[in-house]
């Protein structure tokens, strides 16, 4: 069964302290790996894409890496600002179209 | 106006009466999307529409209804509904829903059933 599963389910951390959220996936045929921020009452707003295994991708504080069963988000020195919810989601590329979400990890920094 | 827009916000509605929720992107997208969110559960996906034509329904109970009238703009129409569809109700467009990718979402409608 396709399932994609983050930990933690909350992260608190002073600003500054860097740290990685988790993103382990089972999926058939994987069309790709997202990751989303989503503040409070919004939209989660797009990240980062990952295809294959050993890519990684970088924007300002946070990057992303995949391995075929898990990616990372790394968090290095975060501000309050980087404070939001995290939401990681495969692309599945056979049985027709879908994209399967995680429930998300809270980040919390505190100044 | 730019990206996708949902009207209205917030929405508070009584198990028997019908409302709709509005969808609009700029975008220029041929695919777009109702998701579901509920408090510390996945994204749910609830509808896709591909070129106004609807490609996927995600075991959708009858009383939501979407409808898509042109690539632009999606309706979800909400009717007799229960207290456990309180939720967010989140739109989505995409260039083409053919494969996964990357994905822009509205800032999502609030509805409250009583």
């Amino acid at each position: 069964e396709d399932q994609v599963t983050q930990s933690p389910e909350a992260l608190r951390l002073q600003e500054g302290e860097s740290s990685s959220l988790n993103c382990s996936y089972t999926v058939s045929g994987l069309r790709g790996l997202f990751w989303y921020r989503q503040d409070p009452g919004k939209g989660p707003e797009f990240l980062f894409t990952l295809y294959s295994a050993g890519e990684e991708k970088e924007k300002e504080r946070l990057k992303a890496t995949l391995t075929k069963k898990e990616s990372f988000l790394h968090i290095t020195a975060p501000k309050p600002e980087d404070s939001a919810t995290y939401l990681c989601a495969v692309g599945r590329g056979t049985g027709g179209f879908k994209t399967i979400f995680g429930a998300g990890t809270r980040l919390f920094v505190k100044a | 106006e730019t990206g996708v827009t949902q009207t209205p916000r917030h929405l508070v509605m009584g198990m028997t009466n019908k409302k709709s929720l509005k969808c609009e992107q700029h975008l220029g997208h041929n695919a777009m999307y109702w998701y579901k969110q509920s408090a510390k559960k996945p994204l749910e996906l609830m509808f896709v529409y591909s070129l106004e034509e609807r490609v996927e329904n995600n075991s959708v109970p009858s009383r939501f209804s979407p409808e898509c009238p042109n690539s632009s703009h999606l309706f979800l129409h909400l009717h007799t509904l229960q207290p456990e569809d309180s939720a967010l109700y989140l739109c989505a467009s995409s260039p083409r829903a053919g494969n996964a990718g990357e994905l822009f979402f509205g800032e999502g409608s609030r509805l409250t059933v009583l």
